[in-house]
């Protein structure tokens, strides 16, 4: 079975500070992991997905995440948070692809003047 | 402009009265599926369509119908709706079958059934 946790349903930041969101699953096997952005009024964008290889992984918007295994998380990070960055992110992990995802409960992400 | 198009944005119902969102994609993508989103529960797919004429249940079916005749469509259908179907619901579709394709979603769908 697999399962995602978002520590931290809200998270606040100042514009220009690091943005760091958290996630980590439970997988039986090595899972593919994604991170998905939802604007207000808005379905959900892909931001980046970790399938194989490089564990670094680089997103839109200036995003990345690390793939971790050793400690079972995916976190999410941004080094400057900007206004434009405040949204809700959902983690995701699936064993087979992109449309088999199983999404975390959400982390709304707020950005403070 | 590629896209997946769900409507209505917003319908308010009465309990058992039948319903049918629309969710319609112009990329010819094969595989469409359908989610709900609650609060703290993140999103949870519903059904989803592998191509025409072939769908299965996600992790939360039960009270919910789907159909794909056409590539481009995949209607949701509530045949009785109940307030604990009051949810927002996404549509998605993805080219193909893989971890290399990403799901493009629809606007959303707000529903609210009394």
């Amino acid at each position: 079975a697999q399962s995602v946790t978002q520590l931290g349903s809200h998270v606040s930041v100042s514009e220009g500070a690091l943005v760091l969101l958290r996630c980590n699953y439970s997988s039986s096997v090595p899972p593919y992991l994604f991170w998905y952005v939802q604007y207000p009024n808005q379905g959900l964008q892909l931001l980046l997905k970790y399938t194989t290889g490089a564990t670094l992984v680089k997103g839109i918007n200036g995003f990345e995440a690390e793939f971790k295994k050793s400690e079972t998380s995916f976190h999410l990070t941004k080094p400057s948070a900007h206004m434009s960055d405040a949204a809700e992110y959902f983690c995701a992990v699936s064993l087979t692809g992109a449309n088999n995802l199983f999404f975390g409960t959400g982390t709304r992400l707020t950005v403070i003047p | 402009e590629a896209q997946v198009t769900q409507n209505p944005r917003y319908l308010i119902t009465v309990t058992g009265k039948k319903l049918t969102v629309t969710c319609s994609q112009n990329m010819n993508h094969e595989y469409m599926s359908w989610y709900r989103q609650d609060p703290g529960l993140g999103l949870r797919q519903i059904y989803y369509s592998m191509n025409v004429e072939v769908t299965d249940k996600g992790d939360v079916p039960e009270g919910y119908k789907v159909s794909r005749k056409e590539k481009r469509n995949f209607p949701l259908i509530l045949e009785s709706p109940s307030p604990n179907q009051t949810s927002l619901y996404f549509c998605a579709s993805s080219l193909l079958v893989g971890l290399n394709e990403k799901l493009f979603f629809g606007s959303g769908t707000q529903l609210s059934v009394l």
